[in-house]
């Protein structure tokens, strides 16, 4: 079974630093993976999807890497705004079904 | 209007009675997923269809049900539910031939109280 792991479970960081989120997998055929927010008691929001084949993605201050050889991914998130603070999930795609990490709780610092 | 709707947004029910979540999309997406959320263990998938004739378990399918009535529209049932179903609950869909950046939307979520 995928198992899908992300570090650190929270992080605080003032208004402008530059952050990353990890993300891991144990099992390295996939399908495509998926970045989502979640806001407190909402729903998911897809940040980005990076397919199998790609190596990165970038969505205006987001971007996302991929190495699937190592089973890991980052989420690269430039000038951070008190706005990020959410829960970031990431999810991994066997082909049937997406496996989701535990999140990474963010609070960014006005 | 919503790409992914979910009824109720929220319900309170008691120990033993039948409730049905339900979820409609206008993505035209054919694969269609439950998911249930619990603080600290992430998202673990009920059930999924990838067509109307086409339902499969998930990882954690033991008390609940599903029906597919259309492309649009996939239910969960619980049909005698217990205090440890209180969860969040996400219908997500998905296309796997998009090359989109978006390719799994999920519905806002419906939060269940079992008393």
């Amino acid at each position: 079974k995928q198992e899908v792991t992300q570090i650190p479970a929270a992080l605080s960081v003032p208004e402008g630093e530059n952050l990353v989120l990890n993300c891991s997998f144990t099992d390295s055929a996939i399908y495509n993976l998926q970045w989502f927010r979640q806001d407190p008691g909402k729903g998911l929001t897809s940040l980005l999807l990076i397919q199998s084949s790609q190596r990165e993605q970038t969505s205006g201050r987001l971007n996302a890497s991929l190495d699937k050889s190592s089973g890991r991914s980052t989420l690269y998130i430039a000038a951070s705004q008190p706005g990020d603070s959410a829960t970031y999930l990431c999810a991994v795609n066997t082909g049937n079904q997406f496996y989701f990490g535990t999140g990474t709780s963010l609070t960014v610092i006005p | 209007d919503a790409d992914v709707t979910q009824t109720p947004r929220n319900r309170i029910t008691k120990t033993g009675k039948r409730i049905m979540l339900e979820c409609s999309q206008t993505k035209g997406h054919d694969r269609m997923y439950w998911y249930r959320q619990d603080p600290g263990l992430g998202l673990q998938l009920i059930y999924y269809s990838f067509d109307v004739k086409d339902i499969n378990k998930g990882e954690i399918s033991d008390g609940y049900s599903v029906s597919r009535q259309a492309q649009a529209k996939f239910s969960l049932s619980l049909e005698s539910a217990i205090p440890n179903q209180t969860a969040l609950y996400f219908c997500a869909t998905s296309d796997p031939e998009t090359r989109d950046i978006h390719g799994y939307t999920f519905g806002s979520g419906t939060r269940l109280t079992v008393v």
